[in-house]
């Protein structure tokens, strides 16, 4: 199957400190990575769309500045929350698309990584 | 306007009740395809079942089945037996011909299937 993981599963910072969140295809390449964030109890909101060595597209609303995303390998894409507050504590959640497939692949999704902001 | 509408919050049934769970969707392109996913409380999203629009037969996979009404925009989820382990939030989710990479998903159904 299809296996996406994501790293850390949980992390507690302090307010004004940065995040970094990595996301792994495991078993497959991903020319495409995708990270959604979810409130308690609602549900997932598309922050951004990753391409491998490109810049990402960010949904509006979504502040580029503060959440960096770098798809720096075919396995690997990483969310980087900077200068985090409390309003950034969330659940953030990646998901991945084979490279060499077409646009309608399924998306894997990753188990997900609790941030909570002190 | 929202794209994925689920209606039901929340919903408890006891062990092997039989459940549906709906979705009601939007939108104005004639090309698009809707999923199903479920998502336990350990948080990662399980990959249940994608339909393109092309496709409107019902589809069954144990005791999982899918009713696809293009007539009123809905995709419902339907498990037979419940059992305690299918307790979860199940998400329905569209993507669309513009962009098949953006999902638009559902706020969530939270099923809790009692013994």
């Amino acid at each position: 199957g299809a296996v996406v993981s994501q790293h850390p599963s949980w992390v507690i910072c302090k307010s004004g400190t940065s995040v970094k969140i990595e996301c792994r295809s495991l078993d497959f390449q991903a020319t495409t990575m995708f990270w959604y964030r979810q409130f308690p109890k609602q549900s997932l909101m598309l922050m951004a769309t990753s391409n491998e060595g490109s810049k990402a597209t960010y949904e509006q609303g979504v502040e580029k500045d503060k959440f960096l995303i770098n798809h720096a390998s075919l396995t690997l894409s990483t969310l980087t929350v900077t200068s985090a507050h409390p309003e950034d504590s969330s659940f953030y959640i990646c998901s991945a698309q084979r490279a060499g497939g077409i646009s309608t692949d399924t998306q894997y999704f990753g188990p997900g990584t609790r941030l909570t902001v002190l | 306007a929202q794209k994925v509408t689920q209606a039901q919050t929340e919903i408890s049934v006891v062990e092997k009740e039989d459940v549906t769970l709906d979705c009601v969707y939007e939108t104005r392109d004639t090309t698009y395809y809707l999923f199903w996913y479920k998502q336990p409380p350990s948080g990662e999203l399980v990959f249940l079942i994608r339909r393109n629009s092309f496709d409107e037969q019902n589809e069954i996979s144990g005791r999982y089945s899918w009713n696809f009404q293009k007539s009123t925009s809905s995709f419902n989820f339907t498990i037979t037996a419940s059992q305690v382990v299918d307790s979860a939030v199940y998400f329905c989710a569209l993507s669309e011909r513009n962009n098949f990479n953006k999902f638009y998903f559902g706020s969530g159904t939270k099923l809790n299937v009692k013994p």
